[in-house]
């Protein structure tokens, strides 16, 4: 059971970016997915749930309207659209899976995280 | 939104010692709250599910407990691959989900 981050990089502030997280050994459109972010020295900041078939969609609000979660179930891969980025968005950025009928509500699986710095 | 109020933000103990965290919430979630170890430059790993269940794989010397907005986290009998940094979850019905602040958990 894997989930592997991609995507992060160097931005400057107000500009944009798009997370990948690719998924394999386990049945991904069964799942709802999330998004955690821990800036540099702090805690962990949970940030967005999709839900198994991308019907549902929940945001913390310091990102709401500027991120977007979505979901490619054919392509076993789940997206974060990191928009009007702000130095405040540097963090690692990780993808979890979230349990189903066990742990649910749990974050069962996670990434091994994709670092976004945003600076001038 | 929900709060998580984690205490202590640091601790100092020693390979043996028994050691206990607390996790407050601003509202009552009932046992929706889970813990989590993080080791420096390492992804989270679930611990504890649900305030008491353990997760598969993890030793029985972890140990959660409490419902509604009282929950604690124990460690009996530390080993060295024990120091890590700690944190309560909640996630209630529906999201937002919250974290607590963490517990840092270092060597005497």
């Amino acid at each position: 059971v894997y989930l592997v981050e991609s995507g992060g990089g160097v931005v400057q502030p107000g500009k944009s970016l798009r997370l990948s997280c690719a998924a394999s050994g386990f049945t991904f459109s069964s799942y709802s997915l999330n998004w955690v972010r821990q800036a540099p020295g702090r805690g962990l900041e949970w940030l967005a749930l999709i839900s198994f078939d991308g019907s549902d969609e929940f945001y913390a609000d310091s990102v709401k309207g500027r991120f977007t979660i979505s979901r490619d179930n054919s392509k076993n891969t789940l997206f974060l659209q990191l928009n009007s980025l702000r130095i405040e968005d540097t963090a690692v950025y990780y993808c979890a899976r979230e349990g189903i009928t066990v742990a649910v509500g749990a974050f069962d699986v996670w990434g091994h995280g994709t670092v976004v710095t945003v600076s001038s | 939104d929900i709060q998580m109020t984690q205490s202590p933000s640091s601790l100092s103990a020693s390979v043996g010692d028994r050691v206990t965290i607390t996790c407050q919430a601003s509202q009552d979630i009932k046992n929706y709250l889970n813990w989590y170890q993080q080791k420096p430059g390492k992804a989270p790993r679930l611990l504890i599910y649900d305030a008491s269940n353990l997760e598969s794989g993890v030793p029985s010397r972890f140990s959660g407990s409490g419902s509604g907005t009282h929950f604690t986290f124990t460690i009996t009998s530390l080993q060295p691959e024990d120091f890590a940094t700690y944190y309560c979850q909640q996630y209630d019905v529906l999201p937002p989900y919250t974290f607590g602040q963490g517990t840092k958990l270092d060597i005497k």
